[in-house]
């Protein structure tokens, strides 16, 4: 089945530019995550749904950085005012169940989509 | 904060060699998960590991966990040069309603002919 898509694959900004990156879980996915990797790093956690529900954004590194999910399935992250730092790839992540509900099965694997690979210059 | 340490974190091996791959995590998780990156692919899930003792195989490599020693451990045997990836292994936390994943810095595996 179709797996987690992310558009789009590349973006190049301008310093102080808004930018909007989409994420489409695997249909049913419960669960929504966005990470940042920088070149060279693991990934690192900004912030996770449940269906509609945003309940953790500790992640996000400043206020310049939000994200939706307004229907329970398809989830944007924008990005304002980008900064060279902010040049990072972006991936989202998908899982079917809660992790308390899934009772220590493999459903709480996060299935990762391709990223979006930022660049502001 | 919970921390994730992977070593070595560069790799370079012969074909046909056996390795260990070292992750060591710095508080409580019975969860730990292993993934593979190609240059500029993402994720690929390899292993979820759910409890102490638990140990998993595919193909060429193996993981295990010790919750007690907070120490994962993914075993390369004969190793040949389509496992030359990335490897993360990652934690999760579960803690008021998220579930994050903490990830270490991964080991670039470079396997040579």
């Amino acid at each position: 089945g179709a797996g987690v898509s992310q558009s789009p694959r590349y973006k190049v900004a301008k310093r102080g530019q808004d930018v909007a990156l989409r994420c489409d879980p695997i249909s049913g996915h419960v669960s929504l995550f966005w990470y940042q990797q920088a070149l060279g790093q693991g990934p690192e956690f900004l912030t996770y749904f449940q269906n509609e529900a945003q309940l953790d954004k500790s992640g996000l590194p400043s206020d310049r950085f939000f994200a939706e999910r307004p229907e329970g399935s398809v989830s944007t992250l924008k990005i304002q005012r980008t900064q060279q730092e902010d040049s990072a790839v972006y991936l989202c992540a998908s899982s079917l169940e809660v992790f308390a509900l899934a009772g220590g099965s493999n459903q709480e694997t996060q299935y990762f989509g391709p990223g979006t690979r930022l660049l502001v210059l | 904060e919970l921390k994730v340490e992977q070593n070595p974190l560069f790799l370079s091996m012969q074909e046909g060699k056996n390795y260990t791959i070292y992750c060591n995590y710095s508080t409580t998780s019975d969860r730990l998960y292993w993934y593979r990156q190609d240059p500029g692919k993402s994720l690929e899930s390899l292993f979820v590991l759910l409890s102490n003792g638990a140990v998993k195989q595919e193909g060429r490599l193996m993981a295990s966990l010790d919750t007690k020693a907070r120490l994962s451990t993914l075993h390369i045997t004969a190793a040949v040069h389509d496992l030359s990836a990335t490897y993360f292994c990652a934690v999760d936390i579960p803690q008021g309603g998220s579930e994050k994943l903490v990830f270490g810095k991964g080991t670039k595996l470079t396997v040579n002919p």
